[in-house]
């Protein structure tokens, strides 16, 4: 089945630092999203990718769709403590009837201030 | 707010007991979907609505586990005869039709089973 592979698993960096974090796969998709989950809550949706190449900035954050469609990474530039969370990607999948997310196993950020 | 709500949001209960989840999605939302999470892990698919018709079911579902959305707004996922690999937290989410990429998600409901 659909694997989303992220990295890294975790980083622990000082604030103001930017941090960079990547999704790869096995499997085409032709949307990517990429989520925020903070302890106890749900995923919030930051960023969503349409077409191969694209790059999409939403504030601080800056995500890019992979050429070919397996990859992409999200950058977060000048880190504040309230970026602390779980970083996940996600591929969205089409089924018959409608489609799903799949998604990567997520990347842990602390920021030290 | 209006944002996809979830209730309860802890549950407790001892294995072989029966649980039921409620989902209520953002109202102009026909699409819900029901993922599960374990600890680690991304969020898994288990099953999707659109309107009231459960159009697709994971291979994760089992017999054990139900959902249902009767009139096509809030959804309620049943887990029968609980057992201990059934804790974990159960998302809800939501979207449109005219916008089906955006799922919105719930805060969750942690079920752990003793």
């Amino acid at each position: 089945g659909q694997q989303l592979n992220q990295s890294p698993q975790s980083m622990f960096i000082q604030e103001g630092e930017d941090v960079s974090m990547n999704c790869t796969s096995s499997s085409i998709f032709n949307t990517w999203l990429w989520y925020k989950q903070e302890p106890g809550e749900g995923p919030v949706l930051l960023i969503a990718l349409y077409k191969a190449g694209e790059l999409t900035s939403n504030g601080r954050l800056t995500a890019q769709f992979g050429i070919t469609r397996k990859d992409s990474f999200l950058n977060i530039s000048a880190s504040i403590p309230s970026d602390v969370g779980i970083y996940f990607c996600a591929g969205l999948l089409y089924m018959e009837y409608g489609n799903k997310l799949v998604f990567g196993a997520g990347t842990i950020l602390r920021v030290k201030s | 707010d209006t944002g996809v709500s979830q209730d309860p949001r802890h549950k407790i209960t001892k294995r072989g007991q029966n649980v039921t989840f409620r989902c209520d999605p953002i109202s102009e939302h026909n699409r819900l979907y029901w993922y599960r999470q374990t600890l680690g892990q991304g969020p898994e698919f288990l099953t999707y609505f659109q309107n009231e018709a459960q159009l697709e079911k994971s291979r994760l579902l089992s017999d054990r586990f139900s959902a249902e959305r009767p009139k096509g707004s809030f959804s309620t996922l049943e887990i029968q005869r609980t057992e201990q690999g059934d804790s974990a937290m159960y998302l809800c989410a939501s979207s449109w039709t005219d916008s089906p990429d955006t799922q919105y998600f719930g805060p969750g409901t942690r079920l752990t089973v003793l």
